[in-house]
């Protein structure tokens, strides 16, 4: 089945610092790929997404590419800020089947510090 | 556009008490989902609906029961509450199904505790 593994947090880091946050999946076929952002006491948002290999996602200077050969999506940000802490989810569809149920990774806790 | 929205955004219930969430979104997609988020453990899927009329279940849909009313509206039962229900539940929405970007819209979610 489908999976998705992300790292643990939570993440601290200071204003202006550089953001990773790894995501590895298992998926057949060829799925899409997404990473949505909670806001504190808020629902989930897309924050940005891929459809295919070597596909580059990007909104709000944060940036992930699409990597089939290490199965992985991670996100990255070259200078956060505290408006971007937040509960960060990588997450998968599959377009086998007609449900496209979204697969989740546990969440990633970032808080920046000003 | 409200997008998706979900009602009560708060709930306490004593264990065997019933309750409905209720949700609607107002962007003609065709279908829906309930999730629940526990600390540690993501977003699990309780059931969803592919199109109006049809509902299947998710990952974990022990203790729920869903009715898709119309195409509008996607409603989760809990029929006698238990602690383990304790969670946040999230009502989301997908776009239409020839569209290639699979982007579900999510509620802003309903905090239940069941005591």
């Amino acid at each position: 089945g489908n999976s998705v593994t992300q790292m643990e947090g939570p993440v601290t880091l200071s204003e202006e610092a550089f953001l990773t946050i790894n995501c590895t999946y298992t998926a057949t076929g060829y799925p899409s790929l997404f990473w949505y952002v909670q806001y504190p006491g808020e629902g989930l948002q897309l924050l940005l997404k891929a459809t295919k290999a070597d596909d580059k996602g990007s909104n709000k200077g944060f940036e992930a590419t699409y990597r089939k050969e290490t199965t992985s999506f991670h996100l990255e940000k070259g200078s956060v800020q505290v408006s971007d802490s937040a509960v960060y989810f990588c997450a998968l569809v599959n377009s086998g089947g007609s449900n496209y149920k979204l697969t989740f990774g546990k969440g990633t806790l970032l808080t920046v510090n000003p | 556009n409200a997008g998706v929205t979900q009602t009560p955004k708060f709930q306490v219930l004593k264990t065997g008490q019933s309750m409905t969430l209720q949700c609607a979104q107002d962007m003609n997609h065709n279908s829906m989902y309930w999730y629940r988020q526990d600390p540690g453990m993501g977003l699990r899927l309780i059931y969803y609906s592919a199109s109006e009329g049809t509902t299947d279940k998710g990952e974990v849909p022990n203790g729920y029961n869903v009715s898709r009313l119309n195409k509008r509206e996607f409603s989760l039962r809990l029929e006698s509450a238990a602690p383990s229900q304790t969670s946040v539940y999230f009502c989301a929405s997908r776009e239409e199904v020839f569209s290639v970007t699979y982007e579900q819209y999510f509620g802003p979610g309903t905090r239940l505790t069941v005591t």
